[in-house]
């Protein structure tokens, strides 16, 4: 039941530009929530946006949701080679003991 | 900080062999869950604990049982492993009086010949 679909599959910038990714999704959420994870490793938290929220900063991260289109996208400003690693985002319907659905993820690379 | 260990990072095995994947979480958080992640696939849910004792399947269970007879361990168990079966697995876990933010270990890599 995958719910999240990441776009585009890869990315690949040069440090210092922007790189936005998105995620669209079929369901109703609660939450939809971004991780990192970086080459053969764990899935790292990034940033959490709740359905009622259009817009949530975290440092150099920038996420929207529009729930009219059942879409959310991240924004990474100014980007640095260790910024290269797969994005996924991932969907939750209640808060707290979730559930979560993970889309298929973002492969970015930066370049120096 | 949270931390989730999974026992091994990489395993080989045999088909037939029975293996244990195990998960430690120093939180004493309720919720556990057991990842398998392929290329392509992405990350699927295989189960999945809300307490001790207590079990829920994924969305693919067939192959794998699992086992929570502590608050802080989930193991992961294929009772006969088979080649389809090679895999990363990445266990996390969560408090159901937080966000719903998932904590991962950093996976195991299984190797089935």
């Amino acid at each position: 039941s995958q719910q999240g679909e990441e776009d585009p599959q890869a990315l690949s910038i040069q440090e210092g530009e922007n790189a936005t990714m998105n995620c669209s999704y079929k369901t109703s959420i609660n939450n939809l929530q971004w991780y990192r994870q970086n080459s053969g490793r764990g899935l790292v938290h990034l940033i959490l946006i709740r359905s009622n929220e259009r817009e949530k900063h975290s440092g150099r991260l920038r996420v929207t949701l529009d729930t009219s289109k059942k879409s959310s996208s991240l924004l990474i400003t100014a980007s640095r080679a260790a910024d290269t690693a797969s994005y996924f985002c991932a969907t939750g319907t209640q808060g707290g003991s979730e559930k979560l659905v993970f889309g298929k993820g973002t492969k970015l690379t930066v370049n120096p | 900080d949270v931390k989730v260990t999974q026992s091994s990072r990489y395993l080989v095995k045999r088909t037939g062999e029975k293996v244990f994947l195990e998960c430690v979480q120093d939180m004493d958080h309720e919720n556990m869950f057991w990842y398998r992640q392929d290329p392509g696939l992405g990350l699927r849910l295989i189960y999945f604990s809300y307490d001790v004792k207590m079990k829920e399947k994924g969305d693919i269970p067939e192959g794998y049982s699992v086992s929570r007879e502590k608050k802080e361990r989930f193991s992961l168990i294929l009772e006969s492993a088979s080649t389809n079966q090679t895999s990363m697995y990445l266990c996390a876990s969560s408090s159901w009086r937080a966000t719903g933010e998932l904590f991962f270990g950093e996976g195991s890599r299984l190797t089935v010949l």
